[in-house]
């Protein structure tokens, strides 16, 4: 079964500070890629995601993602952070072809200090 | 507005009993999910239902029960058997249960269920 391993629990930045979230998963087959977002008081939504083709994706709030497949890694960016892109952040992964059900990480809570 | 709506948001609950959360949606998705989220361990999945009529366990299902008799509905019970049901349920779908053409992969989450037993 894949396992995703989310390295941090809980990142604190100041506003305009850059950010990287670690995630790998243990899967060496075929694979979709997440990243969803869940702001305080709201429901999970998708960030990003990665299929196929080139394996930097771009997504919504200037977010990106870099895909390494010889790392198993699917790490989240942000070059400048905002305080409202506070919110807890879940990997999430996808075997193909015989197994469409995503496997979320733990999740990480990013404060962003004003 | 589309979207899935989950009743009921709080729900305590003694123990010993069995209690039913409610999922629907109005998105005409194929396939739908319940996960269940716990501080420090993410999304883990109970049921999925690519079909209705159709659902598969998911990695915790053990002391839950869903059906899908309805495409628009997806309603989750947890029994007296699940040892540990004080938590945060969520329920989402997406277009289709298996990846092809047309999947887009994305998930639609609902606002969620806690439970607390008492």
């Amino acid at each position: 079964a894949q396992s995703v391993s989310q390295h941090n629990h809980h990142v604190i930045l100041s506003e305009a500070a850059s950010l990287e979230l670690g995630c790998n998963y243990s899967y060496g087959g075929t694979v979709n890629l997440f990243w969803y977002v869940q702001y305080p008081g709201q429901h999970l939504q998708l960030l990003l995601k990665y299929f196929s083709g080139d394996p930097l994706v771009k997504g919504i709030k200037g977010f990106e993602a870099e895909f390494i497949k010889s790392k198993f890694s699917f790490n989240l960016r942000k070059p400048s952070v905002q305080w409202s892109d506070t919110a807890e952040y879940f990997c999430a992964v996808r075997d193909l072809p015989n197994d469409y059900k995503l496997s979320f990480g733990a999740g990480t809570t990013v404060t962003v200090r004003a | 507005d589309g979207g899935i709506t989950q009743s009921p948001k709080y729900l305590f609950r003694k123990e010993g009993q069995n209690v039913t959360l409610s999922c629907e949606q109005n998105l005409n998705h194929d396939a739908m999910y319940w996960y269940r989220q716990d501080p420090g361990q993410g999304l883990r999945l109970i049921y999925y239902s690519q079909i209705v009529n159709d659902f598969q366990k998911g990695d915790i299902a053990e002391g839950y029960s869903v059906s899908r008799e309805k495409k628009e509905s997806f309603p989750l019970t947890v029994t007296s058997a699940q040892k540990n049901p004080t938590a945060f349920y969520l329920c989402a779908s997406s277009i289709y249960g298996l990846a092809g053409l047309g999947d887009t992969g994305e998930l639609f989450f609902g606002e969620g269920s806690r439970l607390t037993v008492l």
